[in-house]
């Protein structure tokens, strides 16, 4: 069955700490991957994309992903977190030749001064 | 205007009640989406309308009826809901149904009394 999966629930990192926030996924071929972020209240913001080529995406805020095809996962990256970087953070994937993501259950962010 | 503007923000209602929540773009995107987020959740696709026509139905109840009316308008028609409709209802836009990235509304937060 196809699934993106994202083990943790609930992260907690001190400001300045680095990040990484798991992603992987369960696809008959690469899909398209995405992460989104959504703060309380809000909408959902797309951070980054992986279509195909370089394996290792940038993304806006900081943040980038690497694309692992050996692991099945999109893990997501940011080197020094800030605090207005508390959100719930998606991981998503769509299958190729479809652009409309479905959605991995999220990864709570919490970010201590 | 790079905005996906939703009214309205929260919406209390009776399980007799008719009501609709709007979605407006005005980035002359051509397709737009309604989500559906339980609390704690991620985003479940619920309708695409892809040039003003309805393309994908994720199997969703008739109590809820989607219009699109014209390119920048996605209304979302609600009538004899049930307590476990409450949740928050996203919509987003596209710049056509390949665009490759989703632009978000903040949602109406529903209430089904």
């Amino acid at each position: 069955a196809q699934s993106v999966t994202q083990p943790d629930i609930h992260i907690t990192v001190s400001e300045g700490a680095s990040l990484e926030l798991r992603c992987n996924y369960s696809y008959g071929a690469t899909p398209y991957l995405f992460w989104y972020v959504q703060s309380p209240g809000q909408g959902l913001q797309l951070l980054l994309k992986y279509f195909s080529g370089d394996t290792l995406v940038q993304g806006i805020k900081g943040f980038e992903a690497e694309f692992k095809r050996s692991q099945s996962s999109f893990n997501l990256r940011k080197p020094s977190v800030h605090w207005s970087d508390a959100a719930e953070y998606f991981c998503a994937v769509a299958p190729r030749g479809s652009y409309i993501p479905t959605f991995g259950r999220g990864t709570s962010l919490i970010v201590h001064p | 205007d790079t905005e996906v503007t939703q009214t309205p923000k929260h919406l209390v209602m009776g399980m007799t009640n008719k009501k609709s929540l709007k979605c407006e773009q005005h980035m002359g995107h051509r397709a737009m989406y309604w989500y559906k987020q339980k609390a704690k959740k991620p985003p479940e696709l619920m309708f695409v309308y892809s040039y003003e026509k309805l393309s994908i139905n994720e199997s969703v109840p008739s109590r809820f009826s989607p219009e699109c009316p014209n390119s920048s308008l996605l209304n979302l028609h609600l009538h004899a809901l049930q307590p476990e409709d409450s949740a928050l209802y996203l919509c987003a836009s596209s710049p056509d149904p390949q665009g490759e990235k989703l632009f978000f509304g903040s949602g109406t937060q529903l209430s089904v009394l």
